[in-house]
């Protein structure tokens, strides 16, 4: 009955690799979040989709590609994986006017 | 857009004190303020929130405070213990970018001793 799942919990990879992330919440809410968590546990918001639809992308590199496919999932594909991006990421949902986010467990990437 | 600032970095009191964290916010039309516990390892969890209608929310050891005026909002724990040691975080919904996001504070570390 877990609320919002991530998936893989912990992934280690080398530079230059392709590596994917999914998120899927049984919560029935509209809108889903990328967050990314560094070292100094700084949580930042990276993308948001309400209902399948982009409606936040906050200044990250390309090679980050979220995927929606329907309202309960939402993947993050990262391309050319650099060593600054090893952090934790987190997945999270909320209804559609943005009160009460529920995060997922979080993936570890660690970039070697 | 948002700022979220938050002090202290860290708290370490005994159990039983209280304890106060205290976040400021720079824009005027957030209205909604919520925070976050974290456990080493685990994900953020909501423990309160708090809307910009209302000044004090309680739930039993907890409570929030929001002063608009100002624009900084306080997270009170009475009665502190051990497992009450985590981070905290404080966050603000930004309502300028036409929809609606959380800008969060940078985190204070709480440590509570028996």
């Amino acid at each position: 009955d877990t609320a919002v799942s991530q998936t893989p919990k912990y992934l280690v990879t080398q530079m230059g690799n392709d590596k994917s992330i999914k998120c899927e919440q049984n919560l029935g809410h509209d809108t889903m979040y990328w967050y990314k968590q560094d070292s100094k546990k700084f949580l930042k918001i990276m993308f948001s989709y309400n209902n399948k639809e982009l409606i936040i992308n906050e200044t990250v590199p390309n090679r980050f590609s979220p995927k929606s496919p329907d309202k309960a999932h939402l993947n993050l594909h990262i391309n050319s994986l650099e060593l600054g991006d090893s952090a934790v990421y987190f997945c999270a949902s909320s209804n559609d006017r943005g009160y009460e986010q529920y995060f997922g467990p979080g993936t570890r990437l660690t970039v070697t | 857009g948002e700022n979220v600032e938050q002090h202290p970095s860290t708290l370490s009191v005994q159990e039983g004190d209280s304890a106060v964290i205290k976040c400021t916010y720079s824009d005027s039309a957030s209205n909604y303020f919520p925070w976050y516990k974290q456990e080493l390892g685990k994900r953020p969890q909501l423990i309160i929130d708090i809307r910009s209608n209302v000044g004090e929310k309680k739930d039993q050891r907890i409570a929030v405070t929001l002063n608009k005026t100002a624009k900084h909002f306080s997270l009170h724990i009475t009665e502190t213990q051990p497992e009450d040691s985590a981070v905290y975080f404080c966050a603000a919904r930004a309502m300028n970018t036409g929809f609606q996001k959380l800008v969060f504070g940078t985190g204070t570390r709480l440590l509570v001793s028996p």
